[in-house]
């Protein structure tokens, strides 16, 4: 079994609307959560970052991480074509971070 | 800062021939990654370093494998006798000392073995 398992899709949403992407995890040492967002052969890019359980908010996208079920998930609201991308779900429990396989996301205009 | 930038961005190699990429990280972080990622897969821890120590190596990293960082600063990945499998994109990342570990990742090098 994976340390994280992640579902790679692909997604497939029309603009507007509200994705749903979500990581489960095995290791109860993992304390941070990532999100990270990746086009196609670029470097992955932070998009959030959480500590505790609970919602963080950034704009159109909220990270949810719920501790006791080992789930974390990342809403996007008001879905645009520019969000088209693979986003990863990425944790650490000390210096070594280990990454989901990432969901494709495409948004159709 | 312009953040973490590698070099080159793409390198076309033959079996067995070896090859060295470099990383300039953001210049105010101590922490330093190395990743590869395959196609359709997250990226895979290989290494870490801590200013100029390399702290951690992961059993991906054989023996073919070296990675230095001179000074605590830029970094560099060698890989001898390369191999089709070895293939990949590689990844920078580097992060402040602290709790947080908010990696920043560079744009990588993709790798071609022929």
């Amino acid at each position: 079994q994976k340390e994280v398992e992640q579902d790679p899709g692909p997604l497939s949403v029309p603009e507007g609307a509200i994705v749903s992407l979500n990581c489960t995890y095995s290791n109860s040492a993992f304390q941070y959560f990532m999100w990270y967002r990746q086009y196609s052969r670029k470097g992955p890019e932070l998009l959030m970052y959480t500590y505790s359980s609970g919602n963080k908010e950034d704009g159109r996208f909220t990270a949810q991480v719920d501790k006791s079920s080992k789930y974390i998930s990342l809403f996007i609201r008001d879905s645009q074509p520019s969000d088209s991308a693979t986003y990863l779900c990425a944790m650490t429990g000390g210096f070594k971070t280990i990454f989901g396989a990432g969901t494709r996301l495409f948004v159709k205009a | 800062d312009t953040g973490v930038s590698q070099d080159p961005r793409h390198k076309i190699t033959k079996r067995g021939q070896n090859v060295t990429f470099r990383c300039d990280p953001i210049s105010e972080h101590n922490r330093l990654y190395w990743y590869r990622q395959t196609l359709g897969q997250g990226p895979e821890f290989l290494t870490y370093f801590q200013n100029e120590a390399q702290l951690e190596k992961s059993r991906l990293l054989s023996d073919r494998f070296s990675a230095e960082r001179p000074k605590g600063s830029f970094s560099t990945l060698e890989i001898q006798r390369t191999e089709q499998g070895d293939s990949a994109m590689y990844l920078c990342a580097s992060s402040s000392s602290g709790s947080t570990n908010e990696q920043y990742f560079g744009p990588g090098t993709r790798l071609t073995v022929t």
